[in-house]
Order: structure tokens, then sequence, then C-alpha cells
């Protein structure tokens, strides 16, 4: 089955600063990848589609210049949370379709816990 | 009006019991309906889909959809404490531009008493 992989796990930074995760199809090419984002004792909500070689697409109210997103190669997308703030903080966890479902089926990773300070 | 519509709970069973978890929906063009279980602070876990309505079992799993009540449901057969988590309901539309955009409940919190 198809494997997501996050990096890193935990970040506690403080506010002002630029925080990067890494989310990496460990068994397969994922040429679209998803993020969304879950805050305490909430749901998860997408975020962004992550496309391997173009720009990606943002939901309603998403700031593309707060969350930049980079999708470098066929396994690998980054979120970057520029200028991190208190309201920030929040689980980050990627996703990808799941291989042979033919479907909206996601995958997802381990997540990563941002806390800023 | 949330477009799915989930009881957090939390629920507390008994280990053995049988689990009765369920979603409600309003959108009429979701194909799709997953289930995930969520441990804390991890990310989710596919545990079932099914496309359209039907039944599917998979082990203890057996997931129900009716898509004229817009009304799915996870039965958790044979409960043990290793079950306990959050258990997510999500579903989306077939493709297109909904394509890996899928609409969560807000999760219901089961725990399994030994």
């Amino acid at each position: 089955g198809a494997v997501v992989s996050q990096h890193p796990s935990r970040v506690i930074c403080k506010s002002g600063t630029s925080v990067k995760i890494e989310c990496r199809s460990l068994d397969f090419q994922a040429t679209t990848m998803f993020w969304y984002r879950q805050f305490p004792k909430q749901s998860l909500m997408l975020m962004a589609t992550s496309n391997e070689g173009s720009k990606a697409t943002y939901e309603q109210g998403v700031e593309k210049d707060k969350f930049l997103i980079n999708h470098a190669s066929l396994t690998l997308s980054t979120l970057t949370v520029t200028s991190a703030h208190p309201e920030d903080s929040s689980f980050y966890i990627c996703s990808a379709r799941l291989q042979g479902s033919g479907a909206n089926v996601l995958t997802f990773g381990a997540g990563s816990r941002l806390t800023v300070l | 009006q949330k477009e799915v519509e989930q009881d957090p709970g939390p629920l507390s069973v008994p280990e053995g019991a049988i689990v009765s978890l369920n979603c409600t929906y309003s959108n009429s063009a979701f194909q799709y309906f997953m289930w995930y279980r969520q441990y804390s602070r991890k990310g989710p876990e596919l545990l079932m889909y099914t496309y359209s309505s039907g039944n599917k079992e998979d082990g203890r799993f057996t997931a129900q959809v009716d898509k004229s009540s817009k009304y799915i449901s996870l039965f958790i057969r044979d409960s043990q404490p290793s079950d306990s988590a959050t258990y997510l309901c999500a579903m989306s539309n077939a493709g297109g531009t909904s394509y890996g955009k899928l609409t969560f409940g807000q999760g219901t919190i089961l725990t399994v008493h030994p």
C-alpha cells in the first residue's frame, strides 16, 4: 500500500520565523499531494493541492503567501509556513491518493504538529 | 448546517461490545465514503472505503452506506481496547474539481475499556 512520510513530526518555533514541513511518498510517485490542517478537537480541512511541476491550488480562505507549497519532484512536496504566528499552531497533515483505488481515497502521513510561541 | 455531521461523543464501551458509529451528510453528489481511524497526535489511517451505496466488511469492521437517507455507518464487532481512537468519516465527489478534496466529519472519540 501507499506510504506517505512526513518530517518533522513536531516543531516549535518563535513567532515570525518560517517553518518547512516535508511530505514524501515512499513507495510510489505522487504527481499530486494534498495538505490538510487540523485544529485541536476539530476535523481536517483541505488547505491546498500540491501539483508536481506547477503551482499549488489553494482552497478559499487559505493565504498562498503564508503557506508556500513546492512540489519539486514526484515524491516530495514541502509546505513552508512563513512568518509564523501563534494562530498558525496546528496539526498539518499531507496525503496522496491511494494507489489502485481509482477514487478520491487518500492515504495520510503521520502529521506535523506546529507550535508557534 | 455542516455538509457532514458526526456525533463527537465521547463514546465509551466495554471490551467485546459492538460499536456503531454514524455520519449524516447533505451533499447528494458524494460518491465515495471512507472511515479513518486517528490515534492521538497521529495522522488518520484509512480503515475502509465504499463507493456509492451498499455494505462492505473487513474483519471486525463493517461499513454501510445508504445514499437514499444520506447516512453512513461503521460497525465494530468484538471491540478491543486497541480500537480506542477517534473515528472520522470522510466523503468526496467522484472526481474532477473535487479530486483529493475530502469532507470530514468532526470525528467520534471512542474508548473501549477492559
